[in-house]
């Protein structure tokens, strides 16, 4: 089991805003990255540290936390947004070790 | 921009050791940054297998730790992996990736695009 917990399947409607959350201890203390994987693709980063986007990433991703929540919200959820989301932290054990959560599929429809 | 590109055996026996290479290209291990495989089994999610700093110092997912060993090799820009005693539960997607640290923050900034490796007599 991860000890990060997300929702396994979230629905939007074209046009409108959508927020996959992720939970976990560790996020108290340590600032999730998101990652975004589409059928046969490997993950690409889309928000890392307290709301940062790289480089070619769309503005409509933003990153939030509050305790032991973290949050990706996309606004005006696009059909290419339509995947994978997983997060990812370190474990709560305190050492250098990392999980990620069980990934949310998220629709568009 | 940094490349990654994984290489290795697509098939393996089970009890047998899977090894890997990740070759970096666009940036210079030596000069920093952690370096980490991420493997995804068909059909479900990602799991971090372990990381390695440029120094060599490495960290490992406790579940996988006895089986697992990851080295770096500066002189030819690239890094390893060698998951040992493999069962059909280790057929996945094998990922390699590279982190940018900060004290609160390590994403995963850069992947490979994956390589497939089954575990099959």
């Amino acid at each position: 089991s991860s000890e990060l917990t997300q929702d396994p399947a979230v629905s939007v409607a074209l046009g409108q805003t959508v927020r996959i959350t992720c939970q976990g201890d560790s996020l108290r203390s340590y600032y999730a990255s998101w990652y975004q994987q589409k059928p046969g693709q490997a993950p690409v980063l889309v928000i890392y540290g307290k709301n940062n986007r790289p480089s070619g990433i769309p503005d409509r991703f933003s990153g939030s936390s509050s305790g032991n929540t973290a949050s990706l919200t996309i606004t005006g959820a696009q059909a290419e947004d339509e995947a994978d989301y997983y997060c990812n932290s370190r474990d709560s054990s305190g050492n250098p070790h990392w999980v990620f959560g069980g990934g949310t599929k998220l629709t568009v429809l | 921009q940094v490349q990654l590109q994984e290489s290795g055996p697509g098939l393996v026996k089970p009890s047998e050791t899977l090894s890997l290479t990740c070759a970096v290209s666009g940036y210079s291990i030596s000069s920093g940054y952690y370096w980490g495989w991420i493997r995804q089994p068909p059909g479900k999610g990602l799991e971090w297998i372990g990381s390695i700093y440029h120094s060599g110092s490495t960290y490992y997912n406790p579940s996988l730790k006895s089986r697992v060993t990851i080295s770096v090799d500066t002189s030819k820009n690239q890094f390893s992996l060698k998951l040992s005693s493999v069962t059909a539960a280790d057929t996945a997607v094998y990922y390699c990736a590279s982190r940018t640290c900060s004290s609160t923050s390590c994403p995963f900034d850069y992947w490979g695009q994956g390589t497939l490796v089954t575990v099959s007599s």
